[in-house]
């Protein structure tokens, strides 16, 4: 089944170190995004990417960097992590094809980090 | 800034009652709405979404009607059953590509 994969699925780490989440998926599809994931304030764009040469800041892009590597794959990273970086990171990706599922995102498992 | 408010953030239900979560949006120009469940431990799924052309849409138990002038949308589901006890997240955006999500309600059906 195609599907959108992140690893790692938990992290913890230690203030001021780097740290890379990634995300690939086998959906064929050209869009994709981080997500982040913090009680009581929902799902929060951080990055989005309608193809490998396109990155777009989302809400909350402070202190996060991506890379686009392929259509398949988007790496959120952290280049210092902070303790309020701790949350749950979802990738999800969604088509432009026109299709019936056009515009509908698809979520990866989800990244849970800790930051000491 | 774009905005999404989510009305309430928890909600209990006895099974078989009906359950309303409301969404305001402020950005005019929005024109897709999805609703997204987040099931315990899982990732969002899409459960059913309007375009700004349309009033309503149902599926089975589940409605969502759209007040563009209000700029308002809510999410109707009837004869709640305890899978339905979950985390509800509305959107709001232009075009279907960059999503402002609401704060989440979490539904609770009680047997």
């Amino acid at each position: 089944d195609a599907d959108v994969t992140q690893t790692p699925r938990n992290r913890i780490t230690k203030t001021g170190k780097r740290i890379m989440l990634e995300c690939s998926q086998t959906k064929g599809h050209d869009r994709m995004y981080w997500y982040r994931q913090d009680p009581g304030l929902g799902l929060q764009l951080i990055y989005y990417s309608f193809d490998v040469k396109d990155i777009n800041k989302g809400e909350i892009s402070d202190g996060y960097s991506v890379s686009r590597q392929a259509q398949a794959k988007f790496s959120l990273s952290l280049e210092s992590a902070i303790p309020n970086q701790t949350a749950l990171y979802f990738c999800a990706t969604s088509d432009s094809y026109g299709g019936p599922n056009t515009g509908e995102l698809f979520f990866g498992e989800g990244s849970r980090l800790t930051v000491l | 800034g774009e905005n999404v408010e989510q009305h309430p953030s928890t909600l209990s239900v006895q099974e078989g009652d009906s359950a309303v979560i409301k969404c305001t949006y402020s950005d005019s120009a929005s024109n897709y709405f999805p609703w997204y469940k987040q099931e315990l431990g899982k990732r969002p799924q899409l459960i059913i979404d309007i375009r700004s052309n349309v009033g309503e849409k149902k599926d089975q138990r589940i409605a969502v009607t759209l007040n563009k002038t209000a700029k308002h949308f809510s999410l109707h589901i009837t004869e709640t059953q305890p899978e339905d006890s979950a985390v509800y997240f509305c959107a709001a955006s232009k075009g279907t590509y960059k999503y402002i999500f609401g704060t989440g309600t979490r539904l609770k059906v009680l047997a």
